[in-house]
């Protein structure tokens, strides 16, 4: 079965240091990957999509299918940067989106 | 463009009893997908409907239904509920067609306490 692993609960990054939130998944084939984000009593909202291969807010994420990886990178922490984020996988375009359990990324001041 | 709204914001209910969610899409969208998402845990899809069949459905029992009507609102109905139903209940809406992975805009959840 599909799964997605995001191995740190809470992540607590200085303001100005990089950032990388870890992603791993399991799926044999190629899947679609995404990142969510839940800002502070705000609702949840795509970040970015690997197929798009876009900067989001300076996050970017690479897809490692040798590593089976999808991880969230930012060069420089910024404090509205603390938030929620959970990786996702999908099997195909028209399939359901698996959900990781999410980290909590902590931007200190 | 209005976004997408879940009603009730909380709701308690005892086990055994049966409880309707509702969503109102954002305008123009005909896709609509529910997830489950307990403390602690991603959201974890229900299942999906598009314009008011069924489309697609995670591993959730048959006494979780759902509907959608032709102004693409939805309802999640759960029956005989059980004290592990206890979640935040999201629903999200896309203009995608069939595509579950097209972007999709939450709503805010409905929390579900069963006592």
């Amino acid at each position: 079965a599909q799964r997605v692993t995001q191995p740190e609960k809470l992540l607590s990054v200085f303001k100005g240091a990089p950032v990388e939130l870890k992603c791993n998944y399991s799926y044999s084939g190629s899947p679609e990957l995404f990142w969510y984000v839940q800002y502070s009593r705000q609702r949840l909202q795509l970040l970015l999509r690997h197929i798009s291969r876009e900067s989001i807010k300076g996050f970017t994420a690479d897809l490692n299918k040798g590593e089976t990886s999808f991880h969230l990178k930012k060069p420089f922490a910024q404090e509205e940067d603390s938030a929620m984020y959970y990786c996702a996988l999908s099997r195909n375009r028209d399939d359901k989106i698996i959900f990781g359990k999410g980290t909590r990324l902590h931007i200190l001041p | 463009e209005t976004g997408v709204t879940q009603s009730p914001t909380h709701l308690i209910k005892t086990r055994g009893q049966q409880v309707t969610l509702r969503c109102s899409s954002q305008s123009g969208h005909n896709t609509v997908s529910w997830y489950q998402q307990a403390l602690g845990q991603g959201p974890q899809f229900i299942f999906q409907y598009y314009r008011e069949e069924e489309n697609g459905r995670g591993n959730f029992p048959p006494r979780f239904s759902g509907l959608q009507f032709p102004n693409y609102s939805s309802e999640l109905n759960v029956n005989a509920l059980e004290l592990d139903d206890s979640a935040l209940y999201l629903c999200a809406s896309s203009c995608g067609g069939r595509a579950s992975t097209d972007t999709q805009y939450f709503g805010p959840g409905t929390r579900l306490t069963v006592l």
